[in-house]
């Protein structure tokens, strides 16, 4: 059984804080790795994806890989109160993809 | 049209109906996937399909069939469905199964299904 995992939240962060939100994963084998965040009704929608150890950086969000802990962290500076959303972790093995259950932040005015 | 379509986007049904869900991707991709999200669960992988083959059947009961005439097309029969199969059912793409690192799954906007 592949496994990713996150704490469901909710997550609360004043604006213009930083949000933090880690994922873990059981599969060694995982590849690729990608954050999605998703709105209330909507679709998920790709906010980045990484794939090397280390950090990957676009505009306002870091991601974080550490492939030796099994842990992918996605990092929001300047939080904006147009962030809050479900935050999706997902990861690749090369045969398809696996989500968390998502973290739920709210960015307070 | 760009990107993930899918029809309808809400769709109320009785336990005794059959109904299809559709979905059209335009982005030339090779896989599609079937999930389906209710509340506080993961996404939960119900069908793959890579060049029109099915490669994943991940446990789904028999009144869920897919069907996949093209790489372009996938749909979902739905029968005698139970109220707890009442969820969004979210079609995605990919350009291939992961294969390659960068490799994305593209979601479409979701079918709401209500099952009464």
């Amino acid at each position: 059984q592949k496994e990713v995992e996150q704490n469901s939240g909710p997550l609360s962060v004043p604006e213009g804080a930083i949000a933090s939100l880690n994922c873990t994963y059981s599969d060694r084998g995982s590849q690729s790795f990608f954050w999605y965040r998703q709105y209330s009704g909507k679709s998920p929608e790709l906010i980045m994806f990484i794939y090397s150890n280390g950090d990957k950086e676009d505009g306002r969000f870091t991601a974080q890989l550490n492939k030796a802990s099994q842990y992918v962290s996605l990092l929001i500076r300047d939080s904006q109160p147009s962030d809050s959303a479900t935050y999706l972790c997902a990861v690749n093995a090369g045969n398809q993809f696996y989500f968390g259950t998502g973290t739920s932040l709210t960015v307070i005015p | 049209e760009t990107g993930v379509t899918q029809t309808p986007r809400h769709l109320v049904m009785g336990m005794t109906n059959k109904k299809s869900l559709k979905c059209e991707q335009h982005l030339g991709h090779n896989a599609m996937y079937w999930y389906k999200q209710s509340a506080k669960k993961p996404l939960e992988l119900m069908f793959v399909y890579n060049f029109k083959e099915q490669t994943e059947n991940n446990s789904v009961p028999s009144r869920f069939s897919p069907e996949c005439p093209n790489s372009s097309h996938l749909f979902l029969h739905l029968h005698t469905l139970q109220p707890e199969d009442s969820a969004l059912y979210l079609c995605a793409s990919s350009q291939d199964l992961g294969q390659s690192p960068n490799t994305e799954a593209f979601f479409g906007q979701g079918t709401r299904l209500t099952v009464v």
